[in-house]
């Protein structure tokens, strides 16, 4: 069994559409992630998200967004693509203690 | 959370250990060092963590100095799969917050047959 999964693997989108990426964890974590991997591939922290808050890295654009329709999902909202989206997003989950985390595949998002 | 330096690129024989430095010289005392990796076109996984003790499990063993301001990741048998990416990452203790890893640079770790 997948432990974090994320749908779809590749996207390809023009500018200016609006896109999510979706995110599933099995393993009974209590707080989720999103990262992006830049083209340099230097990986930073977007968003962390338990059911009591979200914390969200300052750089990120209001035009990303995430939603959390229960505790297993984290999906990753993004609107306005802009050519600088494109880049590799994971999603990752960890419990609360210890908070080793665990990644999923990641998306490839590709703005044209 | 404490920054890290790590050499960019390292080589080791398969069947050798490899052994990764990395240097964090601002560490407080309530802060882990934690390691991961990332293999070509995956997501990172996560290795082993510790705080002061040398740690080791299935997958490879820490040695942290005693002053604590360095530590080393030991594969003890490397494989062609173990060619990655390692992070070395220093951060608050485990539920010290619902924040994300700050990842470096990190070294690649070629694995030569």
């Amino acid at each position: 069994d997948t432990a974090v999964s994320q749908t779809p693997k590749y996207l390809v989108t023009q500018m200016g559409n609006d896109k999510s990426i979706k995110c599933e964890q099995n393993l009974g974590h209590d707080t989720m992630y999103w990262y992006k991997q830049d083209s340099k591939k230097f990986l930073k922290i977007m968003f962390s998200y338990n059911n009591k808050e979200l914390i969200i890295n300052e750089t990120v654009p209001n035009r990303f967004s995430p939603k959390s329709p229960d505790k297993a999902h984290l999906n990753l909202h993004i609107n306005s693509l802009e050519l600088g989206d494109s880049a590799v997003y994971f999603c990752a989950s960890s419990q609360s203690v210890p908070d080793t985390q665990y990644f999923g595949p990641g998306t490839r998002l590709t703005v044209l | 959370d404490a920054k890290t330096t790590q050499p960019p690129s390292m080589d080791c024989a398969e069947g050798r250990a490899a052994n990764l430095p990395c240097n964090h010289s601002t560490i407080s005392g309530n802060e882990y060092v934690y390691w991961y990796r990332q293999i070509h076109s995956q997501g990172p996984q996560y290795i082993i963590h510790g705080l002061k003790n040398n740690e080791t499990n299935e997958m490879a063993s820490l040695i942290i100095t005693e002053d604590r301001k360095s530590s080393t990741l030991i594969l003890p048998h490397a494989t062609l799969r173990d060619t990655a990416v390692y992070y070395c990452i220093v951060r608050v203790e485990p539920g010290g917050g619902a924040d994300g890893l700050t990842f470096g640079k990190g070294t690649h770790l070629i694995i030569q047959p």
